[in-house]
């Protein structure tokens, strides 16, 4: 069963701050990486993807890949209060058309 | 157009009534998707269409039948649901090879009596 881990939080942080989002997935030969963000009552928000190991930035978000220890993580810099909502780590096994395994998402709080 | 919409937003039926949930997308898009998500839980898939194929079904039951008529358009088709069965149902679409990400609809509230 291929299987993809968060901290189900909440995690809470101040305004202005780092936010810190991990994510680890079970199957070493994972192809893609997504990251996801859903406030409460809408739709899954795409954030960033990621398919080479390192760093990937977009604006106030940074997406980090290490492929051998199979773990993604996601930086919220200078954290604003509407970045609060759940965050889904998302992983594509296969590279193709095959669909999205969630984690169980991470409720992030900013507080003012 | 970089949308995928779908119709209704909120639906409440009967455990005997059969409904259609509808989903459209003009991306260009030759793969889509439904998943299902229950409240506080993250979304799980249920089918893939690739190519107007269907390609994958995660054991989904048959009262739910899935339907792509070209490759604009998906359908779910709903027939003798359980209330167990109401949740937020999700459309989403992505290029088949590599995407680079997958476009999900707002959604249908789907609450079965």
């Amino acid at each position: 069963q291929k299987e993809v881990e968060q901290n189900s939080g909440p995690l809470s942080v101040p305004e202005g701050a780092i936010a810190s989002l991990n994510c680890t997935y079970s199957d070493r030969g994972s192809q893609s990486f997504f990251w996801y963000r859903q406030y409460s009552g809408k739709s899954p928000e795409l954030i960033m993807f990621i398919y080479s190991n390192g760093d990937k930035e977009d604006g106030r978000f940074t997406a980090q890949l290490n492929k051998a220890s199979q773990y993604v993580s996601l930086l919220i810099r200078d954290s604003q209060p509407s970045d609060s909502a759940t965050y889904l780590c998302a992983v594509n096994w296969g590279g193709g058309a095959d669909g999205l395994t969630f984690g169980k998402g991470t409720h992030l709080i900013i507080q003012p | 157009d970089t949308e995928v919409t779908q119709t209704p937003k909120h639906l409440v039926m009967g455990m005997t009534n059969k409904k259609s949930l509808k989903c459209e997308q003009h991306m260009g898009h030759r793969a889509m998707y439904w998943y299902k998500q229950k409240a506080k839980k993250p979304p799980e898939l249920m089918f893939v269409y690739s190519y107007e194929k269907l390609s994958i079904n995660e054991s989904v039951p048959s009262r739910f039948s899935p339907e792509c008529p070209n490759s604009s358009l998906l359908n779910l088709h709903l027939h003798a649901l359980q209330p167990e069965d109401s949740a937020l149902y999700l459309c989403a679409s992505s290029q088949v090879l590599r995407p680079p990400g997958y476009t999900f609809g707002s959604g249908t509230r789907l609450t079965v009596v």
